[in-house]
């Protein structure tokens, strides 16, 4: 099974509320990963986890979090929504060495 | 900093008509470099990647060599089909591949 789970697929948030964004995969990946995914724009990275040790992008540092409570879940974590987080989620795993990445089918998120 | 620059969309063809959708891209290092489809509904998924300079990569017909002295990656397919209709993005890795950086995507849409 090389799939990678998002949960939720829609989520509507308002301005200031926390959103919690969830990602699993069964592949035993040690690396995981979240891109934010705007309109006419390219994937952008926003954090890592390589096994228990989180990377995160310097201009996204401040505004999301992330867990990794075992191996195969991760979460994205932001504590106050602002109408510049709407976009899609896009989660994605990886072996080591292996180059590829698998991703999830999104999370899209509107904040209102 | 590492860029990829890709073709912009939305693109749209007959079935039957060939396909290029140039990427260029900007490293410091020796990449890997990696073509995505995205189709509606899912997350991206590999196409196919070519780790080393003046190699080919193909899948499903589709196929794009590395050149590395024009810095470019172009996909190409000789006929498109209807359910060639999608979402391609060009990416590239460094290093230990922990990474990945893509373009903005190009939207392929195929009529009959």
């Amino acid at each position: 099974d090389t799939t990678v789970k998002q949960n939720p697929r829609y989520k509507l948030a308002r301005v200031g509320k926390p959103v919690n964004l969830i990602c699993s995969q069964t592949m035993n990946h040690d690396t995981m990963y979240w891109y934010q995914k705007k309109p006419n724009q390219a994937p952008k990275l926003l954090l890592f986890y390589y096994d228990k040790i989180l990377n995160r992008e310097a201009d996204t540092f401040e505004k999301f979090q992330s867990s990794r409570p075992n191996n195969s879940f991760c979460s994205l974590y932001i504590g106050s929504a602002g109408l510049e987080y709407s976009a899609m989620y896009l989660c994605a795993s990886s072996s080591p060495g292996g180059f590829e990445q698998y991703f999830g089918p999104g999370t899209r998120l509107t904040v209102l | 900093g590492d860029s990829v620059t890709q073709t912009e969309g939305p693109v749209t063809l007959s079935e039957g008509t060939s396909l290029t959708v140039n990427c260029s891209y900007e490293t410091k290092q020796y990449p890997t470099l990696f073509w995505y489809v995205q189709y509606p509904g899912e997350g991206p998924q590999l196409l196919f990647k070519v780790p080393k300079a003046n190699e080919k990569g193909s899948n499903r017909g589709f196929e794009a060599t590395y050149n590395k002295e024009a810095t470019s990656f172009h996909l190409q397919k000789a006929s498109v089909q209807e359910s060639d209709s999608a979402v391609y993005y060009c990416a590239l890795s460094e290093g230990s591949g922990t990474y990945q950086r893509f373009g903005t995507g190009t939207k392929l849409q195929v009529v009959p």
